[in-house]
């Protein structure tokens, strides 16, 4: 079975401190995806990478920046946490090389931040 | 602009009854299209996925069934357990969408003993 796991269930930051959520996937898959959930929204795409050392944009990237320096790993950071940030944040991951996207996302299990 | 929705929002049903979820979305050219669950505060699990060339999934008591040209989907839930109440997403990656999943908001589904 994969497994995406991700280094906390929650967290409490103050605005303006510098926060990481780390994911990190056991099946040696070459696709990661950051999310954020919010009620009234849905899920949204912050950022993703097929590739280690390679990242693209999703639909909201601004006030996150990502780290891929290993295939498994995939680091969501927070360069300044503000409260609109307050969030869960999913990751996930899927195989198949960079344009071969289309197979089955594995999720891990959330990560619940709040920014006060 | 793909856009996904999901009717309805949430939904009460009583045990053992059969019930189904319905999904739309605006732009037929899609690669596939996969149906999620959420338990409250948890992650998303994959329930099943149909691909573009496909009409229907199956997996136990869940049918899915997938109309590319209407831009419909829907799952089926065959006589529901109170272990099935959760939200119900459904997500598409489009053409040409790298990478991209877009989720419809979901349904949230009671199932009540």
């Amino acid at each position: 079975d994969v497994k995406v796991t991700q280094s906390s269930r929650y967290l409490v930051k103050r605005t303006g401190e510098k926060v990481f959520l780390e994911c990190v996937q056991d099946m040696d898959h070459e696709n990661m995806f950051w999310y954020r959930q919010d009620p009234g929204l849905g899920l949204r795409l912050i950022y993703f990478s097929y590739d280690v050392k390679m990242k693209e944009k999703g639909d909201i990237p601004e006030g996150y920046s990502v780290s891929r320096e290993k295939k498994e790993r995939f680091s969501l950071i927070l360069e300044s946490a503000s409260t609109n940030q307050t969030s869960m944040y999913l990751c996930a991951s899927s195989r198949g090389r960079g344009g071969a996207p289309f197979e089955t996302q594995y999720f891990g299990p959330g990560t619940r931040l709040l920014v006060l | 602009k793909q856009e996904v929705t999901q009717i309805p929002a949430a939904l009460s049903v009583p045990e053992g009854e059969n019930l189904v979820l319905n999904c739309s979305f605006t732009d037929s050219a899609i690669y596939n299209l996969q149906w999620f669950r959420q338990d409250p505060g948890k992650g998303l699990t994959s329930l099943l996925l149909i691909q573009s060339s496909q009409r229907e999934q199956t997996s136990g008591r869940l049918n899915a069934s997938l109309d590319k040209s209407s831009g419909r989907s829907t799952l089926y839930i065959a006589a529901s357990q109170p272990g099935d109440s959760a939200t119900y997403l459904c997500a598409v990656y489009g053409s040409g969408n790298t990478g991209k999943l877009i989720f419809g908001q979901g349904t949230t589904l009671q199932v009540k003993p």
